[in-house]
């Protein structure tokens, strides 16, 4: 059973648009919601990630979006250019769960120059 | 400070054999995470440990084992490998009191 479903599977965007990816989870128990960037031939690499006691929270060119009611987060990227041609993964974890993240399908971004 | 390591980089191994592979977590941190990636099955958690103890597994066949050392280094093993297990397999470390996981860059294992 698939938790966390992300969408879009796939995003192209001109530079200096504003991708938005959506992530919906299931399990209430969720209290921790990262967003990861992952290269080809690299790990995935923490981007931002945010708690559900605040509805956005904003580091740099990324923002984060949450609403708990709907069980929905979701990730702008500002002013996006060629370099965050990358994919990007949502995911979650519940407290006191030590590591176990669940994350998304992934969604891989391209950004035209 | 150096970043999560994973030894060997690349593996390609046959249906039946067995495979041990091995993460260096970041210095201080004592969790580790193993996670398989698939472009089928995505990412997918595998075990955590803390302190040489398994806390968590996914729901990954027996087959897949892991332990971790006194010094938080960690190693995972896959016996009679099946195609389907070919996978890019992710370690992740952190401080025990945080939720930020740091990846390395995987290992790569094709199985033929």
């Amino acid at each position: 059973q698939q938790q966390v479903k992300q969408s879009p599977q796939s995003l192209i965007v001109q530079k200096g648009g504003i991708p938005i990816i959506n992530c919906a989870y299931e399990n209430t128990a969720f209290d921790y919601f990262p967003w990861y960037q992952q290269f080809p031939g690299k790990g995935p690499a923490l981007l931002i990630a945010i708690r559900p006691d605040v509805s956005e929270k904003k580091e740099g060119r990324f923002t984060i979006s949450f609403n708990k009611s709907a069980k929905q987060f979701s990730l702008h990227i500002m002013d996006s250019q060629p370099g965050d041609s990358a994919t990007y993964f949502c995911a979650a974890s519940k407290g006191n769960a030590g590591n176990m993240l669940t994350f998304g399908g992934g969604t891989r971004l391209m950004v035209k120059p | 400070k150096a970043g999560v390591t994973q030894t060997p980089r690349y593996l390609i191994k046959t249906r039946g054999q067995q495979v041990t592979l091995s993460c260096s977590p970041i210095s201080g941190h004592r969790s580790v995470s193993w996670y398989q990636q698939t472009p089928g099955q995505g990412l997918q958690f595998l075990f955590e440990y803390f302190s040489e103890t398994q806390r968590n597994k996914g729901n990954f066949p027996g087959r897949f084992s892991g332990r971790q050392f006194s010094n938080s280094r960690s190693e995972m093993n896959v016996s009679t490998l099946e195609l389907g297990d070919s996978a890019l397999y992710l370690c992740a470390s952190r401080f025990v009191t945080t939720d930020t996981q740091y990846f390395g860059p995987g290992t790569r294992l094709t199985v033929l």
